[in-house]
């Protein structure tokens, strides 16, 4: 089946270690993106590309860290130096970055801080 | 700048009861795009609809039906005769087009509780 797959599905963070959060799909997508939510909160962009090897940063990018080395993947680093990083992580792509494409999402990670 | 607001945080109804979720936007460009998606207890964001700026069409599938107003800047969804399973936070996002929109903007949700 085709989609997108985020894992771990629940990931758990202490002081000072860089977390990687997988994203990985198989729709033959260019674009992908990464979001985080907060409770009560709507999606904020982290970072997003467009195609491989090339991406850009989001409103709220500081502290993440992203590579797009394949087509089908885009996996985000949580970096100690995101100081509130306990959310829900959600990764998406869509055929291409033109603003008429949906985006559609993958399961999400929810990461937490031990 | 664009924004999208949902101005009802949480609404619960009755099951078999309609149900009508509101979407205000805020953006400076005559073309753009509007976007429904419904986040289950599961986490997935699952999408539900596209509208274009240049179509004010009201579409309807099945239960569901969504009514587009740019004298009003609104984007409306029913869901008629509710069900349980229709439980779920609901967003409205906005993504304009045009060179390096990028974005997607969200409301921060309306959260639906169907009682049986």
């Amino acid at each position: 089946d085709g989609g997108i797959t985020q894992s771990p599905k629940y990931l758990f963070r202490k002081e000072g270690q860089n977390v990687t959060l997988s994203c990985e799909q198989n729709l033959n997508h260019d674009a992908m993106y990464w979001y985080r939510q907060d409770p009560g909160q709507g999606l904020r962009l982290i970072y997003y590309s467009q195609i491989v090897n090339d991406f850009q940063k989001g409103d709220i990018a500081e502290g993440y860290s992203v590579s797009r080395e394949k087509k089908e993947s885009f996996p985000l680093t949580v970096t100690s130096a995101q100081k509130n990083p306990t959310a829900f992580y959600l990764c998406a792509s869509s055929i291409s970055g033109q603003a008429v494409q949906p985006q559609h999402f993958g399961d999400g990670t929810r990461l937490s801080i031990l | 700048a664009q924004k999208v607001t949902q101005a009802q945080t949480e609404i619960s109804v009755v099951e078999k009861e309609d149900v009508t979720l509101d979407c205000v936007y805020e953006t400076r460009d005559t073309t753009y795009y509007l976007f429904w998606y419904k986040q289950p207890p599961s986490g997935e964001l699952v999408f539900l609809i596209r509208r274009n700026s240049f179509d004010e069409q009201n579409e309807i599938s099945g239960r569901y039906s969504w009514n587009f107003q740019k004298s009003t800047s609104s984007f409306n969804f029913t869901i008629t005769a509710s069900q349980v399973v229709d439980s779920a936070v609901y967003f409205c996002a906005l993504r304009q087009s045009g060179a390096g929109s990028y974005q997607l903007t969200f409301g921060k949700g309306t959260k639906l509780s169907v009682i049986p």
